[in-house]
């Protein structure tokens, strides 16, 4: 069964101190890889698409890249702002559209 | 765009009580989902809908739980004799083919059984 796996679950920052989420999946055919931001009591909010092995997308102090197995949230230079909880969404080709998605990693970051 | 709106953005309801929520998704987004969230956990599938038509349900939707999409606009999700493990927040997504299949979430709704 196709699952997607974040890790760590929860990662404590100083500001400035940067590193990277993870988001491996079992896949029989990426269809898209989705990163999101979620704040306590809201819906998750759009970060990135990524459709295929190599590509690299930034926005701010995030980058997304994707490998054939796993991708990749860095974050440099963090600041309190950023955080929240990070989820990531595949959707697999040879199946319906319907992204599954990881349990998220929550992120804190201390001033 | 507006963004996608859910309404109301909390319930708080007694068990055994019906109650519906309203999704509007962005204008021009032809697929429509519904998600359901828990604390912990990512959001869960529970039903998706390309223009008017229910095209997907989980099958650990139950019976209790129904969805509409009307002329292919804004959505409902109604949940009939609700219980305590439904409490819960309920999402709303949409997303558009052309636009690489993307999907918008909206604010949530969330839902307490007593």
């Amino acid at each position: 069964e196709d699952q997607v796996t974040q890790s760590p679950e929860a990662l404590r920052l100083q500001e400035g101190e940067s590193s990277s989420l993870n988001c491996s999946y079992t896949v029989s055919g990426l269809r898209g890889l989705f990163w999101y931001r979620q704040d306590p009591g809201k819906g998750p909010e759009f970060l990135f698409t990524l459709y295929s092995a190599g590509e690299e997308k930034e926005k701010e102090r995030l980058k997304a890249t994707l490998t054939k197995k796993e991708s990749f949230l860095h974050i440099t230079a963090p600041k309190p702002e950023d955080s929240a909880t990070y989820l990531c969404a595949v959707s697999f080709s040879g199946g319906s559209y319907i992204p599954t998605f990881g349990r998220g990693t929550s992120l804190i970051v201390h001033p | 765009d507006t963004g996608v709106s859910q309404d109301p953005r909390h319930k708080i309801t007694k068990r055994g009580q019906n109650v519906t929520f309203r999704c509007d998704p962005i204008s021009e987004h032809n697929r429509l989902y519904w998600y359901r969230q828990t604390l912990g956990q990512g959001p869960e599938f529970l039903t998706y809908f390309q223009n008017e038509a229910q095209l997907e349900k989980s099958r650990l939707l139950s019976d209790r739980f129904s969805a509409e999409r009307p002329k292919g606009s804004f959505s409902t999700l109604e949940i009939q004799r609700t219980e305590q493990g439904d409490s819960a927040m309920y999402l709303c997504a949409s997303s558009s083919w052309d636009r690489g299949e993307t999907q918008y979430f909206g604010p949530g709704t969330r839902l307490l059984v007593l």
